[in-house]
């Protein structure tokens, strides 16, 4: 969905190293949120924010931290990346408790 | 705890055929229950989505049945078509979204 975007779209990088994954959104909603993606596990909450001044950690947030720059931007960091962070990242909006647009996401490896 | 267990984790149906897939939750608080499709490389889209105080909700083709005391709820897609060849995902929502682990579909021509 060209109204959420994420940079990069794909990373490659090596263990220890400082990352971060950037989401920004036309569409004016208040609420972003970070997912992560693992085969057979679906996806799971990392992080969400409803508006600027306020965030929240999900059910896998170790490891990750966020910053929330503007309503519509709203990073991922990975301080020091490891292996097990490999997977697929995914930025999402919503307008209250409505529909979530997703981002076309960010393929990590971390090797 | 996986709190929305979903299945199967792939199904394999004939064009014009049904896909049926299931999901099963556990937190009775949950009052918002969307199903997403993902085409590989894209992002989760919303598909489909029911609150629980209906029993069945049609858009098209697709369907949802919702089943509040069993704690289950379904997906059923009609005529199914290669296009519908996908990922889809369950979820649940009381404040933030909890998915089931995703099931892949594919449709045979």
């Amino acid at each position: 969905d060209a109204d959420v975007t994420q940079t990069p779209r794909n990373r490659i990088t090596k263990t220890g190293k400082r990352i971060m994954l950037e989401c920004s959104q036309t569409k004016g909603h208040d609420r972003m949120y970070w997912y992560r993606q693992d085969p057979g596990l679906g996806l799971r909450l990392i992080y969400y924010s409803f508006d600027v001044k306020d965030i929240n950690k999900g059910e896998i947030s170790d490891g990750y931290s966020v910053s929330r720059q503007a309503q519509a931007k709203f990073s991922l960091s990975l301080e020091s990346a490891i292996p097990n962070q490999t997977a697929l990242y995914f930025c999402a909006t919503s307008d209250w408790r409505d529909t979530q647009y997703f981002g076309p996401g960010t393929r990590l490896t971390v090797l | 705890q996986q709190q929305v267990k979903q299945s199967p984790q792939s199904l394999i149906v004939q064009k014009g055929g049904i896909s049926i897939i299931n999901c099963a939750y556990e937190n009775t608080a949950f009052d918002y229950f969307p199903w997403y499709q993902q085409f590989p490389g894209k992002g989760p889209a919303l598909l489909i989505a029911i609150r629980p105080d209906v029993s069945e909700k049609k858009e098209g083709r697709f369907t949802i049945s919702f089943n509040k005391s069993a704690k289950q709820f379904s997906l059923h897609i009609m005529d199914s078509q290669p296009g519908d060849s996908a990922t889809y995902f369950c979820a649940a929502e009381v404040w933030q979204l909890t998915f089931g682990s995703g099931t892949q579909l594919t449709v045979l021509p």
